[in-house]
């Protein structure tokens, strides 16, 4: 069964440096999504991604974030300048549609550590 | 805004006692819903969508409107079972709105 694939597994960044979070969604998957969870927390969204654009952005995703689709598989987020608080497990989603009848399929994650 | 609640953290229940995970929601139109799994050391994995009505590893979940609520059951608990349950509105964006999960603990 396909699967969305996302590397490294596990970042261990200084604070202040740029981290880049790499994903491959389901290949004719058109949607995808990261979503956040710290340490304790629930699973937040992030943001959505359809026909390389952004869809939808929580207050979360500021501009410390971005997202890119750079070539046809991958799909990566960027942080800019990070921040002890941007430690957190980041799950990236895909979905080939919209709606209850087009679910969501999550990556193993990448566990981002905030030195 | 979607908000859903999951009121208890921790749940233990004996093998092949019956389970209810509850979840409830709060919305504007009309709830898509979601219950995700996670096993330990595994992704999440959709268990089941109300969409679809299905049954899936014994468990179902009906929404029930008047209490908004989509409540997870299964009859008789299996070990295999014990792992973090999550219910997940659908957003209007098409974001999933996660729960703060429960732990579901299935005592041999």
């Amino acid at each position: 069964e396909p699967e969305v694939t996302q590397t490294p597994s596990h970042q261990v960044t200084q604070m202040g440096q740029e981290v880049i979070l790499r994903c491959v969604p389901i290949s004719n998957h058109l949607y995808f999504y990261w979503y956040r969870q710290i340490l304790g927390q629930k699973v937040e969204f992030l943001v959505s991604f359809y026909n390389n654009e952004i869809s939808e952005k929580s207050e979360i995703f500021d501009d410390q974030f971005s997202v890119e689709r750079p070539d046809g598989s991958n799909f990566t987020l960027k942080i800019r300048s990070t921040k002890l608080e941007d430690s957190a497990m980041y799950f990236c989603a895909s979905s080939e549609g919209q709606g209850g009848d087009q679910p969501q399929h999550f990556g193993d994650g990448t566990r981002l550590s905030i030195l | 805004a979607q908000r859903v609640t999951q009121p208890e953290k921790l749940l233990s229940v004996f093998k092949g006692a019956p389970v209810e995970l509850k979840c409830n929601y709060s919305y504007s139109g009309s709830p898509e819903l979601f219950w995700y799994v996670q096993y330990s050391r595994q992704r999440l994995q959709l268990l089941l969508r109300h969409i679809s009505r299905e049954s899936i590893k014994g468990f179902t979940a009906d929404l029930n409107k008047g209490e908004t609520s989509f409540h997870l059951k299964k009859p008789f608990a299996q070990e295999e079972d014990s792992a973090m349950y999550y219910c997940a509105p659908l957003g209007g964006a098409n974001n999933l709105f996660f729960g703060t999960g429960t732990r579901l603990t299935v005592i041999p």
